[in-house]
């Protein structure tokens, strides 16, 4: 199966700033079938990103996916404090379905 | 708007049996494929079953095949999982969760909605 190592395993940043979140596969993901997830606590996943890099509906564009192959990443241009969650990436491309460990996005 | 509400989690011993529901709105159930996906402490999410929007196809990660049991009530749009022979590293949250056909109809990935999940423990 496919293995999804995320990194950082924290980010501690301020509103406003830029968040870079790593997603790497141990093997190619092939047809970019990528997704990135954010969870708070007490409610759903929400689904962020598509296929690597199409947002799902309803996602602000400050939200962005990029990356192919075995490398991928999540940018969140400006943080809003909404923003602040774990985000996780999952890979749907190999069965069976595989997740990464998550990225918590924490206020510095 | 959609809802995925699951509910039948709790406590029980090794070796015991518990039924999962996931009770479904807002959406036309019978469409879509269904999965259930947990979360267990300290550990990745994992991708536990899948249901094909009719029922007729099922899959299940290996780490569940032989114990666990998908199924649906397109009729009642509640989405199903029977969990047998529980061990203890069976404890997790249960997440259903809602195919989004984003590539392609016949897909079963990515999800677009997921429940809150319920909690399952396997203790003596």
């Amino acid at each position: 199966e496919i293995v999804l190592t995320q990194s950082p395993g924290t980010l501690s940043l301020s509103p406003g700033e830029r968040a870079t979140l790593s997603c790497r596969a141990s093997q190619s993901v092939r047809r970019n079938y990528l997704a990135w997830y954010q969870q708070k606590p007490g409610q759903a996943p929400r689904p962020l990103i598509y296929g690597a890099s199409s947002r799902a509906p309803g996602v602000p564009d400050r939200f962005s996916g990029s990356g192919s192959g075995t490398d991928f990443t999540l940018t969140v241009i400006s943080l809003e404090p909404e923003d602040f969650a774990l985000y996780y990436c999952q890979q749907y491309a190999s069965p069976p379905a595989t997740f990464g460990q998550g990225t918590k996005v924490e206020v510095k | 708007e959609v809802q995925l509400l699951e509910s039948g989690g709790g406590l029980t011993q090794p070796g015991g049996s518990l039924r999962l529901s996931c009770a479904a709105s807002g959406f036309t159930f019978s469409s879509y494929g269904m999965s259930w996906v947990r979360h267990a402490p300290g550990k990745k999410l994992e991708w536990v079953s899948t249901i094909s929007d009719s029922g007729a196809k099922t899959f299940y990660a290996d780490s569940v095949t032989g114990r666990f049991t998908i199924s649906r009530d397109n009729s009642g749009n509640t989405l199903y999982l029977h969990l047998n022979s529980l061990r203890a590293e069976d404890t997790a949250i249960y997440y259903c969760a809602k195919s989004s056909r984003f590539h392609n109809p016949g897909d079963y990935f990515p999800f677009d909605y997921w429940g809150l999940g319920t909690l399952v423990t396997v203790s003596s």
